[in-house]
């Protein structure tokens, strides 16, 4: 199957930096990424799509000034959290969308990248 | 609006049983449905999903579900668990196939020997 890479898979900041996670599918080329944030015990929540080459689509309640995401190139999407805070704080997640079809559309999921703000 | 509820938070089965996983969805049209599963600081991985057709779909490492259309339901089942198949367990459904999935809250599957 498809092949999703994260980086870094954990990453510690202090309070205020700004963090960059990328999401790379590594054999295959994606038009549109998804960006999740899963809490400790709980489930995925969808931040955004990624769209190459244009604005993402942010999910309500998702501030798009503190969750920035590029989709620079058809393998590569990034997620940039700004002046972050311990509240920040999460397993991010992302997936690239294969459309095969309406049959054999399919997410390929990133291994995630944990975050923790001190 | 789309949403999918898992009843169960956690489920504890011994080697060797068998099992079933609920899931519960809400949706407008034809949904397209999934199952997820999540080790331990990982990402996912689908185990299988339905978008038409055969309501009894397999999927991998012995799993199978049922989509009862009646019922709102896609339940996950697996005749004989092993101890590696302790882990998370997403249901999740989607208007087009994965495209902008929800996902449910999840069962943490235990397994004792």
């Amino acid at each position: 199957g498809a092949v999703v890479s994260q980086h870094p898979s954990w990453v510690i900041c202090k309070s205020g930096t700004s963090v960059k996670i990328e999401c790379r599918s590594l054999d295959f080329q994606a038009t549109t990424m998804f960006w999740y944030r899963q809490f400790p015990k709980q489930s995925l929540m969808l931040m955004a799509t990624s769209n190459e080459g244009s604005k993402a689509t942010y999910e309500q309640g998702v501030e798009k000034d503190k969750f920035l995401i590029n989709h620079a190139s058809l393998t590569l999407s990034t997620l940039t959290v700004t002046s972050a805070h311990p509240e920040d704080s999460s397993f991010y997640i992302c997936s690239a969308y294969v459309s095969g079809g309406e049959e054999t559309g399919e997410l390929f999921f990133g291994e995630g990248s944990r975050l923790t703000v001190l | 609006a789309q949403s999918v509820t898992q009843p169960d938070i956690h489920i504890t089965v011994s080697e060797g049983a068998s099992l079933e996983l609920r899931c519960n969805y809400s949706y407008g049209a034809t949904p397209y449905l999934f199952w997820y599963v999540q080790s331990p600081g990982q990402g996912l991985q689908l185990l299988l999903k339905y978008f038409s057709g055969d309501t009894l779909v397999q999927g991998i490492k012995g799993f199978e579900a049922e989509f009862k259309r009646s019922q709102s339901s896609f339940n996950l089942r697996k005749p004989s668990v092993h101890w590696s198949d302790a882990a998370e367990y997403f249901c999740a459904v989607a208007s087009t196939g994965g495209f902008k999935t929800i996902f449910g809250a999840g069962t943490r599957l235990f397994v004792k020997a």
